[in-house]
């Protein structure tokens, strides 16, 4: 079955640094690769989506790219800011295509 | 204002009882789904309906039911069968589209608790 994993439960870092977390799955080379962002007790919302024919995407500090040879997605924020402060998720669509299967996510917390 | 709302945002159950979450879009999608998440996991989906009077379980089904009468609502019930119910209940609506699978677009959240 597919299987996907974010490989650190938690992530300290700096303001002003490069936050890189890494999505790895297994099993399957799905069609493209989403991350959510999701703060305490509220629902996830979409960041991004990239196509498995795209290498990388960016949005604003937002960088995503996909390594289907590696089966991984890194996700970068740069120039991180405490607002930054959240769980992220990465989701790949299953192999039917019919719902996401999401990764346990990274909490990350950037400290001023 | 469009988007998905889900009520109540907090529910008590006793040991026993049936209990359904609404969830609801104005966003004219034609997919939705629910997911249980639990502390330290990822999402995990219970049900999901790509079209109305039509769904499809989950990879966590048992314990619970949906229905979609209407393109807009999307109810799920808890029922007494469901082991742990205490959890983090979120609803989400989707388009469908060809070659494409769209953003995923999430309610608040539900959080029940079984007393």
């Amino acid at each position: 079955s597919q299987k996907i994993e974010q490989n650190s439960e938690a992530l300290n870092i700096q303001e002003g640094k490069t936050a890189t977390l890494t999505c790895n799955y297994t099993n399957y080379s799905p069609a493209y690769l989403q991350w959510y962002r999701q703060d305490p007790g509220r629902g996830p919302v979409f960041l991004l989506l990239i196509r498995e024919n795209e290498k990388e995407k960016r949005k604003e500090r937002l960088k995503v790219t996909f390594d289907t040879t590696l089966k991984q997605s890194l996700f970068h924020i740069t120039a991180s800011q405490p607002a930054d402060s959240a769980t992220y998720l990465c989701a790949l669509v299953n192999q039917a295509g019919t719902a996401l299967i999401f990764g346990k996510g990274t909490t990350l917390s950037v400290s001023s | 204002d469009g988007g998905i709302t889900q009520s109540p945002k907090y529910l008590f159950r006793k040991e026993g009882q049936n209990v359904t979450l609404s969830c609801e879009q104005n966003l004219n999608h034609d997919a939705m789904y629910w997911y249980r998440q639990d502390p330290g996991q990822g999402l995990r989906l219970i049900y999901y309906s790509q079209i109305v009077n039509d769904f499809q379980k989950g990879d966590i089904a048992e314990g619970y039911s949906v229905s979609r009468e209407k393109k807009e609502s999307f109810p799920l019930t808890v029922t007494s069968a469901q082991k742990n119910p205490t959890a983090f209940y979120l609803c989400a609506s989707s388009k469908l589209g060809r070659d494409t699978y769209n953003e995923q677009f999430f309610g608040p959240g539900t959080r029940l608790t079984v007393l």
